[in-house]
C-alpha cells in the first residue's frame, strides 16, 4: 500500500472518444508524475505537475493533458482517444519533483482498453 | 528506441536459488531506481542508485551500480516464491525529474 488511489480501475472506450483518469496522492505531496505502460513494456513518461503547474512533459502529442488540484488530487485527460493508447497509466505522487530527493509512490494504475 | 535494455527478458527459478537481473545503459546515468511490479499493478520502490561504485541491501536483495554509472545488477539471494514478479530499472538521465524505464524483467519463482 502506497496511500496513492487510481480510478477507475479499468476503462472501455471507443476510438474518437474523450477519457478522463484520476489520481489522489498522499497528503502533502505536491507533485504528481502519470507514466503510460504498454503491455509488455515498461513505463513511459507523459508529465510531471508541481504545485498545479506543468513541470515537465515527455513525448506526448497536445491530446493528452492534465490538471493538479490544492487537495492532492489529479487527472489525465486524453482526448480523440486511438487504439495504441491501450495501457495501463499509472501515477506517481512525491513530496517535490527532484528524483535524487523524494522518493516516488505508484498508484495501482489504470487500465484503458480502446476498440 | 528502448534506452534502458534489461537481460534476461524472463526468468525461471527453483526456490532458494539466487539470481541476478541486468540493467545496462549506453550512457551515463544521474541515478538508476529499481522497482517491483505484479502484473497488471502499480510499482514498488526497492532501491535507488545514484554513485559510481554504489551498493545498496535490502533483506535478501542487492543492487549495484558500476563505476561508470552504466550498468547495474539485482541480484536476489536465496529465492521464495514472494519474489515473483516484473522488475523494472528506472534511470535518471539528467533531467532529475522524469525517468526512462527499461522494458522489465518477468521472474517467476517454482516452489
Amino acid at each position: 500500500e502506497t496511500g496513492v488511489t487510481q480510478s477507475p480501475t479499468h476503462l472501455i472506450k471507443t476510438r474518437g472518444q474523450q477519457v478522463t483518469l484520476r489520481c489522489s496522492s498522499q497528503s502533502g505531496h505536491n507533485t504528481v508524475s502519470w507514466y503510460q505502460q504498454a503491455l509488455g513494456q515498461g513505463p513511459q513518461f507523459i508529465f510531471q505537475y508541481y504545485r498545479e503547474e506543468e513541470n515537465g512533459r515527455g513525448n506526448f502529442p497536445p491530446r493528452f493533458s492534465g490538471l493538479q488540484f490544492p487537495n492532492y488530487s489529479s487527472e489525465l485527460n486524453v482526448n480523440a482517444l486511438e487504439l495504441d493508447d491501450s495501457a495501463l497509466y499509472l501515477c506517481a505522487s512525491s513530496l517535490g519533483p527532484r528524483l535524487s530527493s523524494y522518493e516516488q509512490y505508484f498508484g495501482p494504475g489504470t487500465r484503458l482498453t480502446v476498440t | 528506441s528502448q534506452e534502458l535494455e534489461q537481460s534476461p527478458q524472463s526468468l525461471i527459478v527453483q526456490e532458494g536459488k539466487n539470481l541476478t537481473i541486468n540493467c545496462t545503459s549506453s550512457k551515463t546515468l544521474y541515478g538508476l531506481y529499481w522497482y517491483k511490479q505484479k502484473y497488471g499493478e502499480g510499482l514498488i520502490f526497492l532501491m535507488m542508485l545514484q554513485k559510481g561504485g554504489e551498493e545498496k541491501s535490502h533483506e535478501k536483495i542487492t543492487a549495484k551500480l558500476d563505476e561508470k554509472k552504466q550498468q547495474s545488477s539485482l541480484h536476489i539471494t536465496a529465492s521464495q516464491p514472494s519474489h515473483a514478479g516484473i522488475y523494472l530499472c528506472g534511470a535518471d538521465k539528467g533531467s532529475n525529474y522524469k525517468l526512462t524505464f527499461g522494458k522489465g524483467t518477468l521472474l517467476t519463482v517454482n516452489p
